[in-house]
């Protein structure tokens, strides 16, 4: 089955820096990637995916980027703040079948 | 629009008793829902995917007579803790899912068993 590594499992940034948390998955087929932010006791929150199809996404300060080739995608998150402070899981799905990476807990010092 | 309620958001039992956990999509119909399990500082680890009307598929190693899921109409998902010991205190979270292989999230049930 899928297996999605996450790296760093733990970030910390200045804010106003860049974050980038990167991820590696083992399925070729799968077909989706979503990154999740999660703080604590509530849910995961999608804030942003992409397509096997698509190598590159952005949407304001966040994006992000796919390798099929090597099986790798990464979330970048520009200018950060304060209340980007969280845990970022990244997953990988084929059909219905979506495996989560082991997160990341971002702090970003004010 | 694509929204997941899950209830209760809370719950404490004693240990041997059972609980009932629901999980509804509220504005969609959902073609699959599955159940999570997230332990304190680490992932999701999906438990089972469901489809409604028929049985359950358990990932390997959860006990389908422990955790019982029932999916009896596209918009309603149940987990029953069957017998919970301290150890199965968890956060559960379902989630959802229509088209396009998206997940739609409920807020979670954090379990606590005496």
């Amino acid at each position: 089955g899928e297996n999605v590594e996450q790296h760093p499992s733990t970030l910390s940034v200045q804010e106003g820096d860049s974050a980038v948390i990167k991820c590696t998955y083992s399925d070729s087929a799968s077909n989706y990637f979503p990154w999740y932010k999660q703080e604590l006791g509530k849910r995961p929150q999608l804030i942003i995916d992409i397509r096997s199809n698509v190598g590159e996404k952005k949407d304001q300060r966040i994006a992000v980027t796919l390798n099929k080739t090597a099986k790798h995608f990464s979330l970048h998150i520009t200018e950060t703040q304060p209340e980007d402070s969280a845990v970022y899981f990244c997953a990988a799905s084929i059909t219905n079948d979506m495996r989560f990476g082991a997160g990341t807990r971002l702090t970003v010092k004010p | 629009g694509a929204v997941v309620s899950q209830h209760p958001s809370r719950v404490i039992c004693k240990s041997g008793t059972s609980v009932k956990i629901e999980c509804r999509s509220l504005d969609f119909q959902a073609t699959t829902m599955f159940w999570y399990r997230q332990f304190p500082k680490q992932s999701l680890m999906l438990m089972a995917t469901s489809n409604e009307g028929s049985k359950a598929t358990y990932e390997q190693g959860v006990e389908k007579d422990k955790f019982l899921i029932n999916h009896a109409s596209l918009t309603l998902s149940t987990l029953t803790v069957t017998s919970a010991h301290p150890e199965d205190s968890s956060f559960y979270i379902c989630s959802a899912s229509y088209l396009n292989n998206e997940q739609f999230f409920g807020p979670g049930t954090r379990l606590t068993v005496l």
